[in-house]
């Protein structure tokens, strides 16, 4: 069990480019969340896959955002023309709906854009 | 207002002291309740995870969950400068759903 990790970890770019970050959950985890994060405050939800479905969006992601978990495994996280507002923590998190019903979250390490 | 409200800190306690943590929150449908500890750019590990009101202990960590009062609080006994970091509450409706999450609360833990 390798944990929750995410590419890249940073990403700079510039305002106006287009970005990708990919989120490989724990192993057998059928359940996937992203989430944004920024100085001072905690974790915001944005979206979240069970398996290949996307079963909840955010008022926060706006249409230049787009996840895909395409084969219920990784998932990746677009932002079309950033914005300097899009500077953050990008935080994944996976779980498993087994029949316990604990479901406990558990975080990758984030991928922290700045936008210049 | 916020549905999770959460002191910023930061909390400073000597080493050996118990650090108290605690958050409040609006929504009475909130039944998951969890602690998750944060170090700086680092991603949150999960510390505790209650259901419902009441306490559970792990160690060091005791979670107490009054839902009727719909505050929850963190407790660290002996506590050591490696647990200098930001404390999360989260708390969630449902078993499966969205996090809410406070702000969080930085500790540091002098030697």
């Amino acid at each position: 069990d390798t944990g929750v990790s995410q590419d890249p970890r940073h990403k700079i770019t510039k305002r106006g480019q287009n970005v990708t970050f990919r989120c490989d959950p724990i192993s057998e985890h059928n359940r996937l969340y992203w989430y944004r994060q920024t100085l001072g405050q905690g974790p915001e939800f944005l979206t979240y896959f069970q398996n290949e479905a996307q079963l909840e969006k955010s008022r926060l992601l706006s249409d230049r955002f787009s996840a895909e978990r395409p084969k219920g495994s990784f998932s990746t996280l677009e932002i079309q023309r950033t914005e300097q507002g899009d500077s953050a923590m990008y935080l994944c998190a996976s779980s498993f709906s087994g029949t316990s019903g604990r479901n406990e979250q558990y975080f990758g390490p984030g991928t922290r854009l700045t936008v210049t | 207002q916020k549905e999770v409200e959460q002191d910023p800190g930061p909390l400073s306690v000597p080493e050996g002291a118990i650090v108290s943590l605690n958050c409040t929150y609006s929504n009475s449908a909130f039944q998951y309740f969890m602690w998750y500890r944060q170090y700086s750019r680092k991603g949150p590990e999960l510390l505790m995870y209650t259901y419902s009101s009441g306490n559970k202990e792990d160690g060091r960590f005791t979670a107490q969950v009054d839902k009727s009062s719909k505050y929850i609080s963190l407790f660290i006994r002996d506590s050591q400068p490696s647990d200098s970091a930001t404390y999360l509450c989260a708390m969630r409706t449902d078993s499966w759903g969205k996090l809410q999450f406070g702000a969080g609360t930085q500790v540091v833990v002098t030697p």
